[in-house]
């Protein structure tokens, strides 16, 4: 089983639409979730964090995490051209107070359409 | 402030050579983190350190890779010898205690 896994796209949606990522893992131990954003020969830059249950808004972006049934999502509201782009789900463990090592899903590609 | 500083941008080498891979983490941060991200296996983590000291190397393929952090502004990775299959790129991170990663620009190794 895939320690994180993610639906591989391409998601495709139009601009102004809710586009809706997903992601669940196997490790009951994580504790720290992140979203990044992956732009075509780019680095990986973080857009979102979320550590409880629940909804966490910044912006047009609102994470969602679900410990019981392992699962975090990710929306993005009145899509622009601009968010396309991979998105990577990561989960973490704690290490000592620290963050331990991040496992990375594959990514979902998203494409918005003017 | 500067983010996560990675050289080269690209290499391009033939296969045997050895390669190394140079990072300078954001300053104060005081983990590091060494991925390699393909197509097909996506982004990995291959080693990470802790206030300079190894915490995980699990993720290194085999020995040919070695990875260095003499202080806490400053690592290596070294690939010896270099073979076609490490074509990848590779991204440094580093983060602060309880905080998330931050990424270098990549280095771009294709091994001809």
């Amino acid at each position: 089983q895939k320690e994180v896994e993610q639906n591989s796209g391409p998601l495709s949606v139009p601009e102004g639409a809710i586009a809706s990522l997903n992601c669940t893992y196997s490790d009951r131990g994580s504790q720290s979730f992140f979203w990044y954003r992956q732009y075509s020969g780019k680095s990986p830059e973080l857009i979102m964090s979320i550590y409880s249950n629940g909804d966490k808004e910044d912006g047009r972006f609102t994470a969602q995490l679900n410990k019981a049934s392992q699962y975090v999502s990710l929306l993005i509201r009145d899509s622009q051209p601009s968010d396309s782009a991979t998105y990577l789900c990561a989960v973490a463990k704690l290490w000592g107070g620290s963050q331990g090592n991040l496992i990375f899903g594959k990514g979902t590609k998203l494409s918005v359409k003017p | 402030d500067a983010g996560v500083i990675q050289s080269p941008r690209h290499e391009v080498t033939e296969m045997g050579q050895e390669v190394t891979l140079r990072c300078k983490p954001i300053s104060g941060h005081n983990s590091l983190f060494w991925y390699r991200q393909t197509m097909m296996r996506g982004l990995e983590l291959l080693i990470y350190f802790n206030n300079n000291v190894p915490i995980d190397d699990s993720g290194m393929p085999e020995d040919r890779f070695s990875a260095k952090m003499p202080n806490a502004s400053f690592s290596t990775l070294k690939i010896q010898p270099s073979e076609p299959r490490d074509s990848a790129v590779y991204f440094c991170a580093s983060s602060s205690s309880g905080q998330p990663q931050h990424f270098g620009d990549g280095t771009r190794l294709s091994i001809l």
